[in-house]
């Protein structure tokens, strides 16, 4: 069963700030997260194993809440290069299983 | 060499024509994974190879037949391939078993069937 992502899609302003949020009806073990970018390959942004855990890379950063079964995708003073499709991927029956994306475009 | 390198990039194809995807990397990885991507949707996995040997099928029709020669390469056979299977085909890897962590992914074979 694939996680649910939201917003669909969000148009930010450099600088700006989004959140980005994976949530799934069944237990969340890990989260992991993607950037994809248009005609490019999935790059992998970051793991999350463990509830309550906060991972973070330059200005993204993400949250676990276990209990919740739910993570968010923290995108802080976004630039130019932040556009892409970001993908959330929960495991399901050791596969990992990507929510729909969410589109994120940052204008200048 | 932190990379993994897919051919053809781009492959057109009848519906009765035979042809093959490759994939392949030299970082030590043990898992290799067939992802199929269509245009606005996410990844969708095929099958997973873990240490050379095909531990998920996600019930792809036969005409897809993946093949792991050695840990390094990755096939994808293809044969009678409908119009629908047209889509962009990723190919993943990952250091231990499958989904054990990180997955890197090449940048794609774009197949269309004509």
């Amino acid at each position: 069963q694939q996680p649910v992502q939201s917003p669909q899609a969000v148009i930010l302003r450099e600088g700006e700030d989004a959140v980005i949020n994976c949530s799934s009806s069944k237990a969340l073990y890990s989260v992991h997260w993607y950037r994809q970018k248009h005609g490019e390959a999935p790059v992998f942004l970051m793991i999350l194993l463990k509830g309550g855990e906060q991972k973070g890379h330059d200005k993204i950063s993400a949250s676990f809440n276990e209990k919740k079964q739910q993570s968010s995708l923290y995108l802080t003073a976004s630039q130019l290069s932040y556009s892409g499709t970001y993908f959330c991927g929960t495991e399901r029956g050791n596969k990992l299983v990507f929510g729909a994306g969410t589109i994120l475009r940052v204008k200048s | 060499d932190t990379e993994v390198t897919q051919t053809p990039k781009h492959l057109v194809m009848g519906m009765t024509n035979k042809k093959s995807l490759k994939c392949e990397q030299h970082m030590g990885h043990r898992a290799m994974y067939w992802y199929k991507q269509k245009a606005k949707k996410p990844p969708e996995l095929m099958f997973v190879y873990s240490y050379e040997k095909l531990s998920i099928n996600e019930s792809v029709p036969s005409r897809f037949s993946p093949e792991c020669p050695n840990s390094s390469l990755l096939n994808l056979h293809l044969h009678a391939l409908q119009p629908e299977d047209s889509a962009l085909y990723l190919c993943a890897s990952s250091p231990r078993g499958a989904f054990t962590g990180e997955l890197f992914f090449g940048e794609g074979s774009r197949l269309t069937v004509l």
